[in-house]
């Protein structure tokens, strides 16, 4: 069974870095195909896609952040870190991430909302 | 910028059918775009639907399905529930990235 959680700080200040962690369990990053992805949505909008990062390494990110966004597998294997620099209130946001099986998305985490005010 | 459009709002009968669609700004929508519907109500994470274009999940509804119609991806919900009452969202692959669309709001009434 594929499960993903999402954990990291819920308020940040404005021109902060923001880091989320995303831990998953029930499938390995380093089985080809596989992937993790980040999604967020803030407060009655719509989804946004952010960025996906693969077994191989590859990355791929929203054109829109490229700038500030940066994927990277964690310390530990089952764990992904999305970080998001120079946060602006525009950016609060619930912050999804979501196993990725090459023809698409499957399983969400349950989300953090992160508020971005100083 | 590229846009994927749904319909904002849809209301369908209990026990009805009704299709919702997802229209890329770049053009027609293929199997090359990957389409993917999710669901999502009040209060929770998103879940998915369908996957490339008409493919279902283990736990999708039978009642739930995908295709690409007139250019576009569609969702047809047959024999609509009560429950079926969500945000829908569709996500579109242009090689490398994915897009949201943003949302059509399905009530059942």
């Amino acid at each position: 069974q594929i499960t993903l959680r999402e954990s990291g700080p819920t308020l940040v200040k404005p021109t902060e870095t923001l880091t989320l962690t995303c831990n998953f369990s029930g499938f390995s990053l380093t089985t080809t195909k596989m992937g993790v992805g980040w999604i967020r949505q803030p407060p009655g909008k719509a989804l946004e896609w952010l960025a996906l990062i693969y077994w191989s390494d590859e990355k791929r990110y929203s054109p829109s952040l490229r700038n500030r966004l940066t994927l990277t597998k964690g310390t530990s294997k089952n764990q992904v870190v999305l970080t998001l620099t120079n946060m602006d209130p525009m950016d609060t946001a619930t912050y999804y991430c979501v196993h990725d099986f090459w023809d698409g998305y499957d399983i969400w985490g349950q989300g953090i909302m992160v508020t971005v005010s100083s | 910028q590229t846009v994927v459009t749904q319909e904002p709002s849809l209301t369908v009968s209990p026990g009805g059918t009704i299709t919702l669609t997802c229209a890329s700004s770049t053009g027609a929508v293929t199997s090359d775009y990957y389409a993917s519907w999710f669901q999502q109500k009040p209060g929770q994470a998103p879940r998915a639907l369908i996957y490339s274009a008409n493919n279902k999940h283990s736990w999708t509804p039978a009642r739930f399905s995908g295709s690409l119609v007139g250019g576009k991806a569609a969702l047809t919900l047959s024999r609509v529930q009560p429950e079926d009452e969500a945000d829908y969202y569709c996500l579109l692959y242009y090689g490398g990235v994915w897009v949201f669309g943003g949302g059509t709001k399905l009530t059942v009434l």
